[in-house]
């Protein structure tokens, strides 16, 4: 069975750091760029960052300001976002997200999402 | 404030026809295909139309998708109950140099 499994959300204060991770099974994770996602109750769905595959390029959200860093193993099938200077509008449930590969780069497999709390 | 805008809600009874529109811009929509998905209460959302109206395996016929210009619409056809759901529109936006989403509409099914 092809699944995202995250982990690494919890409750940190303003201005910290904290390391969310995405573990992939089920499908050849190497051949494919991934995203992550996050959803707020206020602001809706939000991308965040695509790595391509082979680690070739990344991509961020203009409104991320450099603080996030994407990053994945492909040996270990793994798939990460450090996150630094983390401010209360970094609170959401972050969703590691496939993309199918397709023109559209449509997410054809999400993960159950962790939650990051950002509060004092 | 969401780049693509949706209806906050829509509503029909069983059986009924329901569409939902999204509306963009020459950066996202007016220039790339728009994909929707639908997300139910406490799950994560799940790819429902991709390429402006194709639809993946599983998902049933009645979900059709459309495109014109800088706006998109979601037709749900035989509407059902289990069919209560938020739906997302999405596409990349060339300019931002990544995807743009609506900020969801809410289907409820009378």
């Amino acid at each position: 069975e092809e699944q995202l499994v995250e982990s690494g959300g919890g409750l940190v204060k303003p201005g910290g750091s904290l390391r969310l991770s995405c573990e992939v099974s089920g499908f050849p994770f190497s051949y494919y760029s991934m995203h992550w996602v996050r959803q707020t109750p206020g602001k809706g769905l939000e991308w965040v960052s695509l790595i391509t595959s082979g680690s070739r390029n990344t991509y961020y959200a203009v409104s991320l300001r450099g603080r996030f860093t994407i990053s994945r193993d492909d040996a270990k099938n793994s798939l990460s976002l450090q996150m630094n200077s983390l401010s209360a509008d970094d609170t959401a449930v972050y969703y590691c997200v496939r993309d199918q590969g397709d023109p559209s780069r449509s997410f054809d497999l999400w993960g159950q999402g962790t939650m990051v709390t950002v509060s004092s | 404030q969401s780049v693509l805008t949706q209806p906050p809600s829509a509503s029909g009874t069983p059986g009924q026809r329901v569409t939902i529109s999204c509306s963009g811009s020459s950066s996202n929509i007016g220039s790339d295909a728009v994909n929707w998905y639908q997300q139910f209460p406490g799950t994560a959302p799940k790819l429902l139309i991709y390429g402006n109206h194709q639809r993946p395996s599983g998902v049933p016929a009645r979900f059709s998708g459309s495109k014109s210009g800088t706006s998109a619409s979601l037709a749900i056809s035989g509407l059902q109950s289990e069919d209560e759901a938020v739906y997302y529109c999405a596409a990349w936006d060339d300019s931002l140099n990544g995807p743009v989403f609506g900020g969801g509409t809410q289907l409820t099914v009378l």
